[in-house]
């Protein structure tokens, strides 16, 4: 098995432009989750897909991002427009079922820096 | 405010002796606990767990203590060896709650 699979692996654009991360969860995997890693923060949970289903997005920052999935072998991340405080590693992370003793096998992230 | 917090951001072990990553939180509902180790430019990966009904698991040179009284949590890894050299970070979970609350992370630096 590939892993999760997340791209790009890095991201430098200017404020105010559209950045989209994509990710793709271990095969037959039915949670996903994003999570954002700042040095201030540590990691936070953006938001978690549970079939496909957006469960809890309660960590999602602001209007400014928003994620999807349209089907179970593919997630985005979107934040338009982008912010310098946006500059983080984005981290997506799949687990079975979701449930709550359950590993979450994470992606190697993206990179996002805004200037 | 941190319900999971890691005190050292970290710490430098020699080759073969034991290190001693800690934990600690706040929240009582805390049921179950986890490790996840973390190299540069990848994702954490799952390390070890513990349930609360527990107060020691084993998994080859890992092992993770919980002392629920003291609401503390250790990893000890021994003997320590140069790949073992990472971020770790604790992790922690309440009943059917699915989100994890992490703490900062610990660097582990392993010395030949």
């Amino acid at each position: 098995d590939a892993g999760v699979i997340q791209s790009p692996r890095h991201e430098v654009t200017e404020m105010g432009q559209e950045v989209t991360l994509r990710c793709k969860p271990i095969s037959g995997h039915n949670s996903l989750f994003w999570y954002r890693q700042t040095m201030m923060r540590g990691l936070e949970l953006l938001i978690y897909f549970n079939n496909n289903v957006p469960i809890d997005d309660s960590g999602m920052p602001e209007d400014r991002f928003s994620a999807k999935m349209p089907n179970a072998s593919f997630s985005t991340l979107k934040i338009q427009p982008s912010e310098p405080r946006d500059s983080a590693v984005y981290f997506c992370a799949s687990s079975p079922s979701g449930g709550a003793q359950e590993t979450q096998y994470f992606g190697p992230g993206t990179r996002l820096l805004v200037l | 405010d941190q319900q999971v917090k890691q005190n050292s951001p970290s710490l430098s072990v020699q080759e073969g002796r034991i290190s001693i990553l800690n934990c600690d939180y706040t929240n009582s509902m805390f049921d179950y606990f986890l490790w996840y180790k973390k190299y540069p430019a990848e994702g954490p990966t799952f390390l070890i767990s513990i349930s609360s009904i527990k107060d020691k698991n084993e998994d080859g040179r890992f092992t993770v203590f919980l002392n629920k009284s003291a609401k503390h949590l250790s990893l000890h890894i021994v003997p320590s060896q140069p790949g073992d050299s990472a971020v770790y970070f604790c992790a922690a979970s309440a009943g059917s709650n699915y989100q994890l609350i992490w703490g900062a992370g610990t660097k582990l630096i392993i010395k030949p």
